[in-house]
């Protein structure tokens, strides 16, 4: 079955250190997206690709990077410049053009800063 | 950008109706409607587009209004699987990425 598959699930990190979420999709989508979400809180979109090898900052980019060497891979990585990088982080991916359509989301991954 | 959503949250006896509505100060192409359970990923309600239709699937349904840039969703004989956060997500005109509102709480009790 087609989705996105994201990992780690839960990732506990050292203040100081970067980790890198991987986000992965089958579903043939051009566009992918990297959100945010805070306890009680939106999704706050950190940023996003519409084609390999470009991708654009969202509205919280601060301390994150992100690639897109490949259409279906997405990876983001939260860098040691992030002052408060704890929360909950969802990958989502989404047809583009005339017939484009909802998002698609990842499970999730819930990073803990220790 | 960030869409308004109200009520912040809102507390149902089963088999009440809600109204959950979402206002953006710019012009807008789609309205997304999701809902996420605790600890999980959203899940897609429905999309509402520029000049479509009102949309709906069986007890909750949904409106755009183009000209005011409002959609409201409509949640009727509410059940208790209802419970959740509901976001809404604009989608303007020749852009790519959503933007959500801050969610409301819906919690549906027996």
């Amino acid at each position: 079955d087609g989705g996105i598959t994201q990992s780690p699930k839960y990732l506990f990190r050292k203040e100081g250190q970067n980790v890198t979420l991987s986000c992965e999709q089958n579903l043939n989508h051009d566009a992918m997206y990297w959100y945010r979400q805070d306890p009680g809180q939106g999704l706050r979109l950190i940023y996003y690709s519409q084609i390999v090898n470009d991708f654009q900052k969202g509205d919280i980019a601060e301390g994150y990077s992100v690639s897109r060497e490949k259409k279906e891979s997405f990876p983001l990585t939260v860098t040691s410049a992030q002052k408060n990088p704890t929360a909950f982080y969802l990958c989502a991916s989404r047809r583009i053009g005339l017939d484009s359509g909802e998002l698609f989301f990842g499970e999730g991954s819930r990073l803990t800063v220790l | 950008q960030q869409p308004v959503q109200s009520p912040q949250a809102v507390i149902l006896r089963e088999g009440e109706d809600a109204v959950i509505n979402c206002s953006s100060s710019k012009a807008l192409y789609s309205v997304h409607w999701y809902r996420q359970k605790h600890g999980e990923a959203p899940v897609f309600l429905m999309i509402l587009l520029k000049g479509g239709e009102q949309k709906g699937h069986e007890k909750i349904s949904a409106s755009f209004n183009e000209k005011k840039q409002q959609s409201s969703l409509y949640l009727t004989a509410s059940q208790l699987s209802y419970s959740g956060t509901y976001f809404c997500g604009t989608l303007r005109t020749g852009a790519n990425n959503l933007f959500f509102g801050t969610g409301t709480r819906l919690t549906v009790i027996p």
